[in-house]
């Protein structure tokens, strides 16, 4: 079993839509929680990041952590066509804290 | 753009060979990590590197190393590639040692086995 599950879509909605992407893990040891955007043919870029449990907001995105669940969410609102992109999970602050554990991604495609 | 170059782009070599990735750091950045991402998978997580001394690595063979140069440029070196080597390897530098610390990835360099 992966430490961290992601389910990897595709996922395809119309434009404006809101999107809900999640992540689950099993390492109670995770602190530390992140959303990466991954266009094709290019390295992720961290979009959001959230210490421990609790919502954080940016502009469209929100993401969530349940530590009593180990259940992680990322919300976009008003989706855009240029919000088409492999979103990642990761999650740090186990054995080695700057170590970066992803889910496996997913597809997603905001059709306008 | 993130200011974190990796050359080569692509890369094809055959089984058994030694390969050699190079990643310069944004200007500043002690600390570089490495991943490898099969197609269609999350990173994983190879080995970081703080101030030229390796301080953490995932569960890779001793065949993958690497060197962390005082300039902020990195190598990763594969010795006998194998097939299951194919993937897209990307390097992330960060200014600092914590969880807090930003990782700001490059784009990757795909690596190809046949």
């Amino acid at each position: 079993q992966k430490e961290v599950e992601q389910d990897p879509g595709p996922l395809s909605v119309p434009e404006g839509a809101i999107v809900s992407l999640n992540c689950t893990y099993s390492n109670s040891a995770f602190q530390y929680f992140m959303w990466y955007r991954q266009y094709s043919r290019k390295g992720p870029e961290l979009l959001m990041y959230t210490y421990s449990s609790g919502n954080k907001e940016d502009g469209r995105f929100t993401a969530q952590v349940d530590k009593s669940s180990k259940y992680i969410s990322l919300f976009i609102r008003d989706s855009q066509p240029s919000d088409s992109a492999t979103y990642l999970c990761a999650m740090s602050g186990g054995g080695s804290a700057r170590q970066l554990t992803f889910g496996s991604g997913t597809q997603l495609t905001v059709l306008p | 753009e993130t200011g974190v170059t990796q050359s080569p782009t692509h890369l094809i070599k055959t089984r058994g060979q030694q390969v050699t990735l190079r990643c310069s750091s944004q200007s500043g950045h002690n600390t570089v990590s490495w991943y490898q991402q099969a197609l269609g998978q999350g990173p994983q997580f190879i080995f970081q590197y703080y101030r030229e001394e390796e301080n953490g690595r995932g569960n890779f063979p001793p065949r993958f190393s690497g060197l962390q140069f005082p300039n902020y440029s990195s190598e990763l070196n594969v010795n006998a590639l194998e097939l299951d080597d194919s993937a897209l390897y990307l390097c992330a530098s960060s200014s600092g040692q914590t969880p807090t610390d930003t990782q700001y990835f490059g784009p990757g360099t795909r690596l190809t086995v046949l």
